[in-house]
């Protein structure tokens, strides 16, 4: 287990320019979720698939926000035309869930955005 | 829609005492789980227990308890002979149970500080 990977780990960019970043999920895991995080706030969740399926993105933050898992494994989050309060930390996680809901997530230790 | 609510922002205890972090939440379902993370600074998100609706037993993980009052949708966190390591930001979350589960929903978080 090697956990979840996320990159890069900090992004600096300036307004109006677009981002992609990447998740690697636990191997063995067939969901994986998107957060973001705003200080002093909690995760907001944003999309989640399961295996390549997008099942939710009715909570991404705006037409400029979409994400991809493509083959099953590693899933993109890509914000286009970025805005001063895409600012944040974007979290990702992954669980091996049945469908229950009962298994626990686990995180990745985020990509910071900064937006000049 | 789900919320959750931290009324306390910040709690401090000594070393070796015991604390107690609220947490409650809205919902209109009957079935669901609720989680507590841990989120040290800088570092990732770390689950600390969880508590299935539908068990009326409280959850407990070695020093790590709740309280689960689920008619008054409660869930505290009560952590026995705090340690330094126990510093961190703690989230409680909710999610859905069943074929609808997605995202977890959090709470804005407990800065919880440990006086040694």
């Amino acid at each position: 287990d090697t956990g979840v990977s996320q990159d890069p780990r900090h992004k600096i960019t300036k307004r109006g320019q677009n981002v992609t970043f990447r998740c690697d999920p636990i191997s063995e895991h067939n969901r994986l979720y998107w957060y973001r995080q705003t200080l002093g706030q909690g995760p907001e969740f944003l999309t989640y698939f399961q295996n390549e399926a997008q099942l939710e993105k009715s909570r991404l933050l705006s037409d400029r926000f979409s994400a991809e898992r493509p083959k099953g494994s590693f899933s993109t989050l890509e914000i286009q035309r970025t805005e001063q309060g895409d600012s944040a930390m974007y979290l990702c996680a992954s669980s091996a869930d049945g469908g229950l809901g009962n298994q626990p997530q686990h995180f990745g230790d985020g990509t910071r955005l900064s937006i000049l | 829609a789900q919320t959750v609510t931290q009324s306390q922002p910040e709690m401090s205890v000594q070393e070796a005492e015991t604390v107690t972090l609220s947490c409650t939440y809205d919902t209109s379902e009957s079935d669901y789980y609720l989680f507590w993370y841990k989120q040290p600074p800088s570092r990732q998100m770390i689950l600390v227990i969880r508590q299935e609706a539908y068990k009326q037993q409280n959850a407990t993980e070695n020093r790590f308890s709740v309280n689960f009052q689920k008619a008054a949708k409660s869930f505290s966190l009560k952590i026995s002979d705090s340690q330094l390591g126990d510093a961190a930001m703690y989230f409680c979350a909710y999610r859905t149970s069943g074929g609808g589960a997605d995202g977890l929903t959090f709470g804005k978080g407990t800065h919880l500080i440990i006086q040694p």
